[in-house]
């Protein structure tokens, strides 16, 4: 039950876009659809972004996108904005019926 | 309003025990799976334990498994988890979140309660 690879830390310039991965293996990740975003503000619980792998909850801004590609999965922010400035974590069902989460990414927005 | 709202936390010596719980509302709680999400201070989420709708399944992480047991009272729209033989590094804040069917993901989520385990 190996946590999923995600970069510790990206950034960007408001109204920028920017990419965080997460790199899992053929039974997690690359095996299913159940791969999913939350993001979480300091002290706050998280909240979901995109589940499914690119499908975003009623109420989640059109600017959070999701992707993936063989064992990695891609959550992209486009058009930052000073509130997106939190940690994200992915997380995936895996082939032994547990749910895995990354180590988390903490977005800076400059 | 849908709403998870977690109990129970403190401080225990190693060794000790804590039963957490977790009150739902807002939705029909017996149609849902529920899981436990730990997070010890400074670091990432980390799945703890999952329980099917009517409780005839549970897993859990290799981390606590033998020592952690996830339960539910359907009638009591409550999700618990019976800590045994705690650890240092079982010190965190303890989330329940639910699981529907249709999404595979984490929808809704508790505010969390802190456990800490120190002498």
């Amino acid at each position: 039950q190996s946590a999923l690879t995600q970069p510790a830390s990206v950034s960007g310039s408001p109204g920028q876009s920017i990419t965080i991965s997460c790199t899992g293996t053929s039974s997690d990740v690359g095996g299913y659809k159940y791969v999913s975003w939350n993001q979480q503000h300091p002290g706050k619980a998280p909240k979901l972004m995109i589940y499914d792998v690119s499908k975003r909850p009623s109420g989640v801004s059109n600017r959070f996108s999701g992707s993936k590609s063989g064992k990695t999965a891609s959550l992209t922010i486009s058009g930052l904005q000073a509130e997106d400035e939190a940690d994200y974590y992915c997380s995936s069902y895996t082939s032994s019926s547990t749910w895995v989460f990354g180590g988390g990414t903490k977005l800076t927005v400059l | 309003e849908v709403q998870l709202v977690e109990s129970g936390g403190g401080l225990v010596q190693p060794g000790g025990s804590l039963r957490l719980s977790c009150a739902a509302s807002g939705f029909t709680f017996s149609n849902y799976w529920m899981h436990w999400v730990r997070q010890a201070p400074g670091k990432g989420l980390v799945w703890v334990s999952r329980i099917n709708s009517d409780e005839s399944s549970t897993t859990y992480a290799d981390s606590v498994k033998g020592r952690f047991t996830i339960s539910r009272d359907n009638a009591k729209n409550t999700l618990y988890l019976q800590m045994n033989s705690l650890r240092a590094e079982d010190t965190a804040v303890y989330y329940c979140a639910r699981v529907p069917s249709y999404l595979g993901a984490f929808d809704i989520w508790g505010q969390g309660t802190m456990v800490t385990v120190s002498s």
